[in-house]
């Protein structure tokens, strides 16, 4: 398996305009979380999906950001507008609860290096 | 809540020497416990995974921790550092209650000097 694919690797914006952001989880993994990591904060969870339904999304940060998962093997992370506080490392992970229940690795993509000036 | 504390966030070692990167952790229960690692510019990679089958787990690249419950700690270690474990090191234990969430720490960076 490729592993998590993310795309873009980079992008860089202006303030104000639409981003997406893009994860292809491992095939066959049921749950998918989105993250941001910054220096400041560190690494934040945003969102996550189990089976497609979005469990918790209490870590997104404001109604600037929306994620989807149409599919089991394609997720989006929507910034609109976007702000130049928005920059950081996102990355997108995946994971199969396996017979020992909870705590399962999860795997992670390179990321998606955002940059709004 | 759980939550999980790197008591070091910058680890410097000689090449060859000792790698301690040390983790306590919180939980109410019997956690899962994962020491993630970041090489600059990557993705999160799992290093080993604690899941009450043994205390001392042994991860990959000849990096090991061992879980004390009566210390409430998860210490990462390793014999011999090499320059390529240069990176930033991540605690990390699972939240209770089935869910698949995981707290993460605040990373322990390990330079490594020649």
């Amino acid at each position: 398996d490729a592993g998590v694919i993310q795309s873009p690797r980079h992008e860089v914006t202006e303030m104000g305009q639409e981003v997406t952001l893009r994860c292809k989880p491992i095939s066959g993994h049921d749950y998918l979380f989105w993250y941001r990591q910054t220096m400041m904060r560190g690494l934040e969870l945003l969102i996550y999906f189990n089976n497609n339904v979005p469990i918790d999304d209490s870590g997104m940060p404001e109604d600037r950001f929306s994620a989807k998962m149409p599919n089991a093997s394609f997720s989006t992370l929507k910034i609109q507008p976007s702000e130049p506080r928005d920059s950081a490392v996102y990355f997108c992970a995946s994971s199969l609860i396996g017979w020992e229940g909870l705590g399962n690795e999860q795997f992670f993509g390179p990321g998606t290096r955002l940059t709004v000036l | 809540a759980q939550s999980v504390t790197q008591l070091d966030s910058h680890v410097s070692v000689s090449e060859g020497t000792p790698v301690l990167l040390r983790c306590n952790y919180s939980s109410s229960y019997s956690p899962s416990l994962f020491w993630y690692v970041q090489h600059p510019n990557k993705g999160l990679q799992l290093l080993l995974k604690y899941t009450s089958a043994a205390t001392l787990v042994k991860g990959i690249n000849g990096f090991e921790a061992e879980f004390k419950k009566s210390e409430t700690s998860f210490h990462l270690t390793k014999p011999s550092a090499h320059m390529s474990d240069a990176a930033e090191y991540f605690c990390v234990v699972s939240e209770e209650g089935g869910s698949e969430k995981l707290v993460f720490g605040k990373g322990t960076k390990l330079t490594v000097n020649p």
